[in-house]
């Protein structure tokens, strides 16, 4: 099965730097997806990790640790919009299944 | 742009009604999902396909059943409605190895 682990809720100032941690067990592993939900819309995809190390794209870098079954997404110059729930997701070993964890609800002040 | 489609935005039904949830995709991809999105639970796997006939059961797929009879088509099956199964769904495809696409979600509800 598969254990996916994240905080319920963070809050930061615009401008700011804020990172969300991911933590998961999981039989298998074939890569670890972030995605950003608004309010009363469809997830939509950030990034995606399958190897050790940092991906960058824009404002938004998310790192992985497979052998600390360890991910985060790191959001600089924050900005109102980015108030959001930020999920991380895990694939299994047969690369078919996505698990999600619970989402993080992010609260961007000014 | 890739575009999954559900039916219906916001639905309301009966105890013990039988439902049906669609999803059309228009990009050919092989996979398809359905998932229910719960206050502090996430998204939750239903079920999933991964061929035309093809379903595997994901976390929680008691009191649902799926269909799957055209590649573009993923159906969601609530055989006998119940005031728990109140909720997101939201139909995601992918190809194989990539990331989901996700509908816009449809919000049931059953009185």
């Amino acid at each position: 099965g598969q254990n996916i682990d994240q905080p319920t809720e963070m809050t930061a100032t615009e401008g700011a730097i804020v990172q969300i941690n991911c933590t998961y067990q999981t039989s298998g592993f074939n890569g670890l997806f972030w995605y950003q939900q608004h309010a009363g819309e469809a997830p939509t995809f950030l990034s995606y990790n399958v190897l050790d190390g940092l991906e960058e794209k824009g404002r938004f870098s998310s790192f992985l640790s497979r052998s600390k079954g360890y991910s985060y997404l790191l959001l600089k110059e924050l900005q109102m919009k980015d108030s959001a729930s930020y999920l991380c997701a895990v694939r299994d070993g047969s690369a078919r299944q996505l698990t999600f964890g619970s989402g993080t609800q992010l609260t961007v002040l000014p | 742009d890739v575009k999954v489609t559900q039916s219906s935005r916001y639905l309301v039904k009966r105890t013990g009604e039988k439902v049906f949830l669609e999803c059309v995709q228009d990009m050919d991809h092989e996979n398809m999902f359905w998932y229910r999105q719960d206050p502090g639970l996430g998204l939750r796997l239903i079920y999933f396909s991964y061929d035309v006939k093809m379903k595997e059961k994901g976390d929680i797929p008691e009191g649902y059943s799926v269909s799957r009879e055209k590649k573009e088509r993923f159906s969601l099956i609530l055989e006998s409605a119940s005031t728990n199964q109140t909720s997101m769904y939201l139909c995601a495809s992918s190809l194989l190895d990539r990331d989901p696409f996700f509908g816009q979600g449809t919000r049931l509800t059953v009185v």
